[in-house]
């Protein structure tokens, strides 16, 4: 157990289906953030939470909302997804000042199948 | 943008020898950090490298950073089994925001 706790660890949905994926963690961070992790290509970065502000969306299609509502706490709500959505989404926190000399940690991901 | 690219993408080790996995970065980076990830798990932090010149250990495993060669290192001596899983190296191009390499999965045979 990293500290930062994430459910589900497997979901299966189909492209008109609406679910959410949630993260908590307890350690105290100020930040979060969630990365998808896809096949042979380097984690992307989506979306980055500072003190329950979004700070950057990396151009993430619409059909991914993100929501914030305190500090431990982070959703990724997903609908009308495509099957090319389907990769493991890893959500990471970190102290703001202190991502510098400690980086992140991360939670164990969700790991989405889009049919 | 900062790009992090890691080379090999794919190595097969012989357990017991000596293996090096490269991470360049494409802009300035004073901070560099290294993550194991075995399947189906979370991405474990290895080593934070803070500076140019920075070498850190831990058992088989020790990374080093040329921030001016913008190289990180990670070697592996005398591989064994447990080293299995997928490496990441990740630079810094802003106060929070940290950009990954596409990994390296390595096999440790024996």
């Amino acid at each position: 157990e990293t500290g930062v706790t994430q459910t589900p660890r497997h979901l299966v949905m189909g492209m008109t289906n609406k679910k959410s994926l949630k993260c908590e963690q307890h350690l105290g961070h100020n930040a979060m953030y969630w990365y998808k992790q896809s096949a042979k290509k380097p984690l992307e970065l989506m979306f980055v939470y500072n003190f329950k502000e979004q700070t950057e969306n990396n151009s993430v299609p619409s059909r991914f909302s993100p929501e914030c509502p305190n500090s431990s706490h982070l959703f990724l709500h997903l609908h009308t997804l495509q099957p090319e959505d389907s990769a493991l989404y890893l959500c990471a926190s970190s102290h703001l000042w202190d991502s510098f000399n400690y980086g992140y940690t991360f939670g164990s991901g969700t790991r989405l199948t889009v049919v | 943008e900062l790009k992090v690219e890691q080379n090999p993408l794919f190595l097969s080790m012989q357990e017991g020898k000596n293996y090096t996995i490269y991470c360049n970065y494409s802009t300035t980076s004073d901070r560099l950090y290294w993550y194991r990830q075995d399947p189906g798990k979370s991405l474990e932090s290895l080593f934070v490298l803070l500076s140019n010149g920075a070498v850190k250990q831990e058992g088989r495993l020790m990374a080093s950073l040329d921030t001016k060669a913008r190289l990180s290192t990670l070697h592996i001596t005398a591989a064994v089994h447990d080293l299995s899983a997928t490496y990441f190296c990740a630079a810094s191009p802003s106060d929070y925001k940290l950009s990954f390499g596409a990994g390296t999965t390595v096999t440790v045979r024996a």
